[in-house]
């Protein structure tokens, strides 16, 4: 496989449940980002981690949880989550920070 | 203020026609970078072009090139010979600040384009 692949691509789960996302990147990058893009809404950064060290947290509530193992995978643990996270989850990779970064297809996600 | 704008929420256009879409943007600092991502209907996003503040040319890739109007603080892609496959969203991106150690992207609402056989 190459570029950056994300599993699950479809989730449903109801606001009691414990999921996570898993991100992972074949590129060789040493930065992973998770986006959050809702309805009519800008892309949203919402965590970033650069060798395996979280360096941005844009205020995000703590029902949302990263975890960066290794620098070829991410993954993002959902628990208590409320209807108003439904959107689309996006990982990318860069090779450093702050260079172009590449997409994987998302995880759509609803919460009901 | 918005740091990109995006003032085209959609676009028709018909197949093989050249097509312009807008971004203007917002910074103060001297050093920043361009970007411009598709978004078909999968979701995922896929980076197209990149300019840089200092780069002296516009850059190009393939159909796609950015025409870089610093002064305007604009940086409109240009897609040549639109075909179906071009319908998508497309985003503008901005990192303010030099590469090194400037992670956020600040993306616009983006502009729906829709080619027309």
């Amino acid at each position: 496989e190459t570029g950056v692949t994300q599993t699950p691509r479809h989730l449903v789960m109801g606001m009691t449940n414990k999921k996570s996302l898993k991100c992972e990147q074949h590129l060789g990058h040493n930065a992973m980002y998770w986006y959050k893009q809702s309805a009519k809404k800008p892309l949203e950064l919402m965590f970033v981690y650069s060798l395996e060290e979280r360096v941005e947290n844009n205020s995000v509530p703590s029902r949302f949880s990263p975890e960066c193992p290794n620098s070829s995978h991410l993954f993002l643990h959902l628990h208590t989550l409320q209807p108003e996270d439904s959107a689309l989850y996006l990982c990318a990779s860069s090779r450093q920070i702050g260079e172009t970064q590449y997409f994987g297809p998302g995880t759509r996600l609803l919460v009901l | 203020a918005q740091k990109i704008t995006q003032t085209q929420p959609g676009m028709f256009v018909q197949e093989k026609e050249a097509v312009t879409l807008d971004c203007t943007y917002d910074t103060s600092d001297p050093s920043y970078g361009l970007f411009w991502y598709k978004q078909p209907s999968s979701g995922e996003m896929i980076f197209l072009i990149y300019q840089g503040s200092y780069d002296q040319q516009n850059a190009t890739e393939g159909r796609y090139s950015l025409n870089f109007q610093k002064a305007r603080k604009s940086a409109n892609l240009v897609i040549s010979a639109s075909q179906l496959g071009d319908s998508a969203m497309y985003f503008c991106a901005m990192r303010e600040g030099p590469n090194f150690g400037n992670e956020k992207l600040t993306f616009g609402t983006g502009t729906r384009l829709t080619i027309i056989p």
